[in-house]
């Protein structure tokens, strides 16, 4: 079976901080991937990447950066400055090429409040 | 390009009654699923369509079900339905060209409330 495991259900910091969301997976799939999704007050999932278990190259958007770690099974999230706009709850997702196809698997989701 | 579409936004029925949502996917892309998010249970998948036939599907009872019409638009319909049905509903489509390989974007999703 599939898990994934978001440990931080809520974290609150101050306006350009730096925050770091946790994502811990548990697959038997070779191949599988990795996603972030956003969700705002309004309830719609936003997209924010995506990642083949097959490249660990990390990678930077803007703010945002993800650090994939297979040997650890970790996909985390950092938000560099964080801004009051950034204030939603993230989920992290897998989704397992043999045994769950297109399936996603989203861990428990991490509510995270910027003040100002 | 018009993101996935939800209708209606907001339902309020009673136990018992069906209810029926609506999901338009992104142009082009040709598979839709269907996700349940509850406060207690998360988000849970439902079922995935693609060309119209059901291609994964979720443990959800089978008062659950879906179909997809030939311009990849989907339905889901829920019967006899119970105060746990009360749920936001998410539809999610991508383009389906290989299973788990595809992104899958999401609509603003239907909250469903039962009385």
């Amino acid at each position: 079976a599939q898990k994934v495991t978001q440990a931080q259900t809520e974290i609150s910091v101050v306006e350009k901080e730096d925050v770091t969301l946790d994502c811990v997976y548990e697959t038997r799939d070779t191949t599988y991937y990795l996603f972030w999704y956003k969700q705002p007050p309004s309830g719609e999932l936003v997209f924010l990447i995506r990642r083949n278990s097959f490249d660990e190259q990390n990678e930077i958007s803007g703010r945002y950066s993800w650090n994939f770690q297979k040997s650890t099974s970790s996909f985390n999230f950092t938000i560099t400055a964080s801004q009051v706009v950034d204030s939603a709850v993230y989920f992290c997702a897998l989704s397992g090429k043999e045994t769950s196809g297109s399936r996603l698997t989203f861990g428990e989701g991490t509510q995270l409040t910027v003040n100002p | 390009k018009a993101g996935v579409t939800q209708t209606p936004r907001y339902l309020i029925k009673t136990r018992g009654q069906q209810v029926t949502l609506s999901c338009s996917p992104i142009s082009g892309h040709r598979s839709v699923s269907w996700y349940q998010q509850t406060p207690g249970q998360g988000l849970q998948f439902l079922f995935e369509y693609f060309s119209e036939t059901q291609r994964n599907k979720g443990n959800f009872p089978g008062r659950f079900s879906g179909r997809q019409f030939s311009n990849s638009r989907s339905e889901m319909n829920v019967s006899t339905l119970e105060l746990g049905d009360s749920a936001l509903y998410l539809c999610a489509s991508s383009l389906g060209r290989a299973s788990s390989t595809d992104t899958q974007y999401f609509g603003p999703g239907t909250r469903l409330t039962v009385l």
